[in-house]
C-alpha cells in the first residue's frame, strides 16, 4: 500500500537559515503529493500540492518538487522566520479515497 | 469564503459514553473525509462520504459511524468511548469524489479527550 516516510524531527533552527525537510514515498499508480502545515493548537492547513512527475509546488517561500525518479518530496525553505515554526506534514494520495500521512516533522525556529 | 467548519472545539467524555462531531464542508464542496490524530502522530483516515455514499473506511472498529446530510454536512459518531480514543478530530472537505488529483482541505479539529 501506500506509505510516506518523513525525516523526523525536532529541527531547530535560527532565523533566515535554510530548511529542508525530507519526504519519500512508496505507491502504486500516481499519486499527487502534498505537505500540509499546522500550527499549535489548530488544524491541518494545505502549503503546497504537485499532482504529477516534475511538477513544483510552492506557497509563502516554500518549495517542493515531485521527483518519480526518487520517489522523493523534499520541502525547502531559503530563508525561515519564527512565524514558520510548525508541524509539517507530508502526504501521498488519495488513493481508496484517503490521504496517507507521514508522522509529522517538529520545526521549530529562534530568533 | 469560509473555510470547512468543525464543532465542538473541544469535548470531554467520560469512558463508555457516545460521543457526536460535526463538519460543513467548504460551499461547493460534496466530499467530507474524517481523520483522527493521535498527539504526535500523523493523521489516520477513518472514513470518506461523497454524495452522501460511503466511498472508504479505514481500519476503525464498529464504534465508529458517520453519515453526510443532503447539504453535504457530516457527523462522525463514536460509541462506548474509549481512553484510546482522545485526540483530535479532522474534517476534510474536497471538491471531486476522491480521484488521484483531489484536494482535501482541513478544518480546526474537535479535540476529544475520554477520561
Amino acid at each position: 500500500g501506500n506509505s510516506v516516510t518523513q525525516m523526523e524531527g525536532p529541527v531547530t533552527l535560527s532565523e533566515e537559515a535554510f530548511l529542508t525537510i525530507n519526504c519519500t514515498y512508496t505507491a502504486t499508480g500516481y499519486p499527487s503529493l502534498f505537505w500540509y502545515v499546522q500550527y499549535p493548537g489548530e488544524g491541518l492547513q494545505l502549503l503546497l500540492k504537485a499532482t504529477k512527475a516534475d511538477d513544483k509546488g510552492s506557497n509563502k517561500g516554500f518549495e517542493a518538487t515531485y521527483r518519480k525518479e526518487t520517489t522523493s518530496f523534499h520541502l525547502e525553505k531559503g530563508s525561515v522566520q519564527v512565524s514558520d515554526s510548525a508541524v509539517y506534514f507530508c502526504a501521498l494520495g488519495p488513493s481508496d479515497y484517503k490521504l496517507s500521512f507521514g508522522a509529522g516533522t517538529t520545526v521549530t525556529v529562534r530568533a | 469564503d469560509a473555510g470547512v467548519t468543525q464543532s465542538p472545539t473541544h469535548l470531554i467524555k467520560t469512558r463508555g459514553q457516545h460521543v457526536t462531531l460535526r463538519c460543513s464542508p467548504i460551499s461547493g464542496h460534496k466530499s467530507v473525509s474524517w481523520y483522527q490524530q493521535v498527539l504526535g502522530q500523523g493523521p489516520q483516515f477513518i472514513f470518506q462520504y461523497y454524495e452522501k455514499e460511503e466511498r472508504g473506511r479505514g481500519n476503525f472498529p464498529d464504534r465508529f459511524s458517520a453519515r453526510q446530510f443532503p447539504n453535504y454536512s457530516s457527523e462522525l459518531n463514536v460509541n462506548a468511548l474509549l481512553l484510546g480514543d482522545s485526540a483530535l478530530y479532522l474534517c476534510a472537505s474536497s471538491p471531486l469524489g476522491g480521484g488521484s488529483t483531489d484536494t482535501q482541505y482541513f478544518g480546526p479539529g474537535t479535540r476529544l479527550t475520554v477520561l
